[in-house]
């Protein structure tokens, strides 16, 4: 079984800013993805950003970015310039590669950032 | 286009009544999901339909149940339900080409239900 470990509960930043949150996982899987989602107050859950695993290349979208430490377990998100409306609970998680099949998503905990204007 | 649309919103019902959530999507996609909420928690997956297969995720009590009538609409049927089933209940959907691996899951608002 994979886990998602978050290990901020919660993080308060100025407008701005830049910060990173924190995520580990263990699985004995070689092929996943991994995901950044999103929950803001309406408790919309939405896609930030996805890492899949074979690829090196750290993902990247706009303001967002990850650093992937496949060997170590290390999934982190980085926000830079941060806004107002960045003030969410994040979640990380973690998908198993199914060939022609479907598996479900494991959630970290969360983190709830706060952007502080 | 990655909407997921859910009904209805909000809903409150008694132990003994039998209500149903619809989750719908015209994304072609061919897996949908069931996902449980509670408030401060991170979502638990309780039901995945892939190709209109079901995967149960035996935690899961029997006063849910799911049935997918198509590819693009899945319902949760339930009954009989107790006051610590009241949570936001989320559908999700991903593309699954055949031979390949399943992309992203896009989710739906949610149907916030309470238990009395």
């Amino acid at each position: 079984a994979q886990t998602v470990t978050q290990s901020q509960p919660e993080m308060s930043v100025q407008e701005a800013e830049t910060v990173t949150l924190s995520c580990t996982y263990d699985t004995s899987e070689s092929n996943y993805y991994l995901f950044w989602y999103k929950q803001p107050p309406s408790r919309q859950m939405i896609l930030v950003i996805r890492q899949e695993a074979y690829k090196q290349q750290n993902a990247t979208e706009n303001r967002f970015s990850v650093n992937f430490q496949k060997a170590a377990k290390s999934f982190s998100l980085k926000i830079s310039d941060s806004q107002l409306g960045d003030t969410a609970m994040y979640f990380c998680a973690f998908m198993m590669l199914i060939g022609g099949g479907a598996d479900g998503l494991t959630f970290g905990k969360g983190t709830h950032l706060i952007i502080q204007p | 286009d990655t909407e997921v649309t859910q009904t209805p919103k909000h809903l409150v019902m008694g132990m003994t009544n039998k209500k149903s959530l619809k989750c719908e999507q015209h994304m072609g996609h061919r897996a949908m999901y069931w996902y449980k909420q509670k408030a401060k928690k991170p979502p638990e997956l309780m039901f995945v339909y892939s190709y209109e297969k079901l995967s149960i995720n035996e935690s899961v009590p029997s006063r849910f149940s799911p049935e997918c009538p198509n590819s693009s609409l899945l319902n949760l049927h339930l009954h009989a339900l107790q006051p610590e089933d009241s949570a936001l209940y989320l559908c999700a959907s991903s593309q699954v080409s055949t031979g390949a691996y399943q992309e992203t899951q896009y989710f739906g608002p949610g149907t916030r239900l309470l238990v009395l």
